[in-house]
């Protein structure tokens, strides 16, 4: 069965330092998601990416977050100097259609842990 | 602004019980209304729901959405210990961003 695929599944790194979170999202899906998870919170929406552009960003998605589908498989988030705050669960997603809702399909997510 | 709130936070059951989770929403031009189940990592999909008063069932699972009073809900029969887990309950507006709420962790006992 297809699926979301993110790499690495847990990351440590010292505050100030840039991370990239890589996901490889189903591959006839053509809408894709970064969320967070900060541990026994809601999941929180960060961004939607669409046609090789951002289609929708939250608050939370500020100058120190950028996203990027460099070859047409990955979706990458990079956070250019991490924060203690930034310590969470990310999920990527991604679904097939950009004109109709359907099941959003996640992956295993990856924990970044900011010291 | 666009918000899911789900009740209870938390709840204890036995094996055996019915539980009843609930989600109410406010958003913007409604689309659809999903409900995941959050065990360890990520959330696994259980229902999508579009369309008011059809019940959806997956063996002792169902849900159903009223979008008059916009609200849904998940109930399960016969719970078993498997079933420990968050709930997420997720909402769809019309920029296709899905919001979710923060989830029911349902514990089920012995």
């Amino acid at each position: 069965e297809p699926e979301v695929t993110q790499t690495p599944s847990h990351q440590v790194t010292q505050m100030g330092q840039e991370v990239i979170l890589r996901c490889v999202p189903i591959s006839n899906h053509l809408y894709f998601y970064w969320y967070r998870q900060i541990l026994g919170q809601k999941v929180e929406f960060l961004v939607s990416f669409y046609n090789n552009e951002i289609s929708e960003k939250s608050e939370i998605f500020d100058d120190q977050f950028s996203v990027e589908r460099p070859d047409g498989s990955n979706f990458t988030l990079k956070i250019r100097s991490t924060k203690l705050e930034d310590s969470a669960m990310y999920f990527c997603a991604s679904r097939i259609n950009p004109t109709n809702t359907g099941e959003l399909f996640f992956g295993e997510g990856s924990r970044l842990t900011v010291l | 602004e666009d918000k899911v709130v789900q009740s209870p936070l938390s709840l204890v059951v036995h094996e055996g019980d019915t539980v009843t989770l609930n989600c109410s929403y406010e958003v913007t031009n409604f689309r659809s209304l999903l409900w995941y189940k959050q065990e360890k990592k990520a959330p696994t999909f259980l229902f999508m729901l579009t369309s008011s008063g059809i019940e959806k069932k997956s063996g002792r699972l169902s849900s159903i959405l009223d979008k008059k009073e916009l609200f849904s809900i998940l109930n399960i029969t016969a719970t078993q210990t498997g079933d420990s887990a968050i709930y997420l309950c997720a909402v769809v507006g019309g920029t296709y961003k899905y919001i979710f709420g923060t989830g029911t962790r349902l514990k089920v006992l012995a």
